[in-house]
């Protein structure tokens, strides 16, 4: 069972335009909720992250927002550039520390075309 | 500073045998996680290692352990391999435990079971 759902496999946009990937939630434990990238042949990186006190944060070009009550968050990339092609992952936890804790997303593909 | 380093990176076992893969965590980080990648299911939470004890178990069969030795590099070990342990197994490392914000991937070793 998928605690975390990311529907859109894959995702193409084009250079400059706006990325928007989205992340379902099922438990309504998770209150820290976080985006890591991935390139190919390389571990994750954290991206971003956001507390359920908070409703929007923001980092540079890379914003997440979060509805609590429609347990959804989406990552907004502006604009986008063709280095932010790689996999998304969405992940989620009931608090904010403790790596078991975590559950993640299968990932998003995002390809930016020049 | 050198990064996350993880050996072998790829491997190629049958079923039945048992594999350890190892992992070099960033000089003076001292947790160690580790993850199983898979198409389906994402990242999951395998363990978490802290200056030589295991802090915290994701739930996976006990043919999954670990250790992590005095120099903080760790090592997880898969007894009886199935077909369904063909996965990447990422290695992250942190200077506090459970700080999922501040890890930092290894670029992970692909196994494929046979």
């Amino acid at each position: 069972d998928q605690q975390v759902k990311q529907n859109s496999p894959s995702l193409s946009v084009q250079e400059g335009r706006i990325s928007i990937l989205n992340c379902d939630y099922t438990n309504s434990m998770f209150d820290y909720f976080l985006w890591y990238k991935k390139y190919p042949a390389e571990g994750p990186t954290f991206l971003i992250s956001i507390s359920s006190i908070k409703d929007k944060n923001e980092d540079g070009r890379f914003t997440v927002f979060l509805n609590k009550s429609a347990k959804h968050l989406s990552l907004h990339i502006v604009p986008s550039q063709p280095g932010d092609s790689a996999v998304y992952f969405c992940a989620a936890s009931p608090n904010s520390g403790g790596y078991q804790k975590v559950t993640f997303g299968i990932g998003t593909k995002l390809q930016v075309i020049p | 500073k050198a990064g996350v380093t993880q050996t072998p990176r790829y491997l190629i076992k049958t079923r039945g045998q048992q594999v350890t893969l190892s992992c070099s965590p960033i000089s003076g980080h001292r947790s160690v996680s580790w993850y199983q990648q898979t198409p389906g299911q994402g990242l999951q939470f395998l363990f978490e290692y802290f200056s030589e004890t295991q802090r915290n178990k994701g739930n996976f069969p006990g043919r999954f352990s670990g250790r992590q030795f005095s120099n903080s590099r760790s090592e997880m070990n898969v007894s009886t391999l199935e077909l369904g342990d063909s996965a990447l197994y990422l290695c992250a490392s942190s200077l506090r435990a459970g700080d999922q914000e501040t890890q930092y991937f290894g670029p992970g070793t692909r196994l494929l079971v046979l």
